[in-house]
């Protein structure tokens, strides 16, 4: 497969632990956050998504944690399976066509 | 029900040529995009429809051109192929857009090399 992001920052991660992806987001006015997973030679494929009225929302193994008072963003993943090794990027819109997206986090799940 | 899919998977083209690629989503959206995915960087927009026969300008829409004729396709074009337009290109396509925002949904991408 191809990798699209060659210097990404890189999160390793024991398999069975719990990994924390960061993102920072850059405008203020941004009221819907999406964290994607992509895989070597795929497209990105949603995985949560959050609105600014909550602070938290959880899914099947993820949580997704807002703070909007220092822009910041984190996805959670509980019991780290190999399976979710991938580049993991958030994205960022204020209620037009425009998403920002992030460049992304490489996870690396150590068997 | 395939989602959204893109062809081709892969293309080699020497500068000057020129191409299209295909995207098509059974979702029945009325939004869909073309996108650019570069090292180092997060995804850029290309081009955007918000309907069968609309289409606008992107963050990056220079040397390209759309077409959005049925609402199930949107075309991307280049005219005259430079090094510069290596890259990964993605296709998404979303229910809605604005007030009532919806997942964008991607396609598989497309792997341009210019030579």
């Amino acid at each position: 497969g191809e990798s699209v992001g060659l210097h990404l920052p890189t999160l390793s991660v024991q398999e069975g632990d719990n990994s924390i992806i960061n993102c920072a987001y850059s405008n203020s006015a941004s009221d819907y956050f999406i964290w994607y997973k992509q895989e070597s030679g795929k497209g990105p494929q949603f995985i949560i998504d959050i609105r600014s009225n909550m602070d938290k929302r959880q899914g099947q193994r993820v949580t997704v944690l807002l703070n909007k008072t220092v822009k910041h963003l984190s996805l959670q993943i509980a019991a780290t399976q190999p399976g979710d090794s991938a580049v993991y990027f958030c994205a960022e819109n204020e209620g037009t066509y425009k998403y920002i997206f992030g460049t992304g986090t490489r996870l690396k799940v150590l068997a | 029900n395939a989602g959204v899919t893109q062809t081709p998977k892969f293309r080699v083209l020497k500068t000057g040529q020129s191409m299209t690629l295909l995207c098509a989503q059974d979702m029945n959206h009325e939004y869909m995009y073309w996108y650019r995915q570069d090292p180092g960087m997060g995804l850029r927009l290309i081009h955007y429809s918000v309907g069968e026969g609309t289409t606008a300008k992107g963050e990056v829409p220079d040397g390209y051109n759309v077409s959005r004729l049925k609402k199930q396709n949107f075309l991307l074009g280049l005219e005259s192929a430079a090094p510069s337009q290596t890259s990964v290109y993605f296709c998404a396509s979303s229910y809605s857009m604005g007030r009532r925002r919806d997942t964008q949904y991607f396609g598989p991408g497309t792997r341009l090399t210019v030579l």
